[in-house]
C-alpha cells in the first residue's frame, strides 16, 4: 500500500511569512493529492488538492505543487495569518489510482506568530 | 457543515466495555470510511464501506468491527475497549469523483 512521509512535524512563522509543507508519496499509481487543516478538536478540512495531470494549483494564498518524478507534493501559504495556525496533513490513496481510502502523513503543526 | 452526521459526540466508557458509534454520510455518498486519530497523532484509516459491502481495510483491530446498512449509514462496533482505544474516531465520506468529507468526529475515553 501507499506510503506517505511528511515534513516538517512543526513549523513557526511570522505573520506575513510564506510557509512550505512537504509530502513525498512511494505509490507512483496514485494520481490525487489533497491536503487538510485541523484545527485543534475539529475536523479535518480539505482546502486544496491537485491530481496528477497538472504540476501546481492555486487557490488564494495557498497553492499546492506536485513532482510525480519525484513523488512528493508541497503545500504552499503566503502572507500567513494567525488563523492559519493549525495541523496540516497531507495524503495520498490507497492501493493506487482510487480517490476515496486516502493514507495521511503525520502532521504539521503550524503556528503563525502575530 | 460538512453534511456527514456523527454521532454521539462525545463517550465515555470502562475498559471491558463495547460501544457503537454511528454516521451517515453525505447525501449521494455511497462510499463510507473510518478513521481513528489517537492523541497527537495523525488519521489511521480504519475501514471502508461502499453501498453497503467492505470496500478495504486498514489497521482495523479485531475487537472492532464495522457494517454499513441499505439506508447508507455506518456503525463503528468497539469491544473489550482497552484504554489505549481513546481516540477521536472520524467517519468521511466521498464519491468516486468527490473528495473525502469528514464527521465532526466521536472522541471516545476509556477510563
Amino acid at each position: 500500500g501507499e506510503n506517505v512521509e511528511q515534513h516538517p512535524s512543526t513549523l513557526s512563522v511570522q505573520e506575513g511569512d510564506s510557509a512550505v509543507i512537504k509530502c513525498t508519496y512511494s505509490d507512483s499509481a496514485s494520481n490525487y493529492f489533497p491536503w487538510y487543516k485541523q484545527e485543534l478538536g475539529k475536523r479535518p478540512q480539505l482546502i486544496i488538492d491537485i491530481r496528477s495531470n497538472v504540476g501546481e494549483k492555486k487557490d488564494q494564498r495557498i497553492a499546492v505543487t506536485l513532482n510525480k518524478t519525484a513523488k512528493h507534493f508541497s503545500l504552499h501559504i503566503t502572507e500567513t495569518q494567525p488563523e492559519d495556525s493549525a495541523v496540516y496533513f497531507c495524503a495520498a490513496p490507497n492501493y493506487g489510482g482510487s480517490q476515496g481510502n486516502l493514507i495521511f502523513g503525520k502532521g504539521t503543526k503550524l503556528s503563525v506568530k502575530p | 457543515d460538512s453534511g456527514v452526521t456523527q454521532t454521539p459526540k462525545h463517550l465515555i466508557t470502562a475498559t471491558g466495555q463495547r460501544v457503537t458509534l454511528r454516521c451517515s454520510p453525505r447525501s449521494g455518498d455511497l462510499s463510507v470510511y473510518w478513521y481513528q486519530q489517537s492523541l497527537d497523532q495523525g488519521l489511521q484509516f480504519l475501514i471502508q464501506y461502499y453501498n453497503g459491502e467492505e470496500r478495504a481495510k486498514g489497521n482495523i483491530l479485531e475487537r472492532f468491527s464495522a457494517q454499513q446498512f441499505p439506508d447508507l449509514h455506518s456503525e463503528l462496533n468497539l469491544s473489550s475497549l482497552e484504554l489505549g482505544d481513546s481516540a477521536l474516531y472520524f467517519c468521511a465520506s466521498g464519491g468516486q469523483n468527490s473528495p473525502l468529507h469528514f464527521g465532526n468526529g466521536t472522541r471516545l475515553t476509556v477510563t
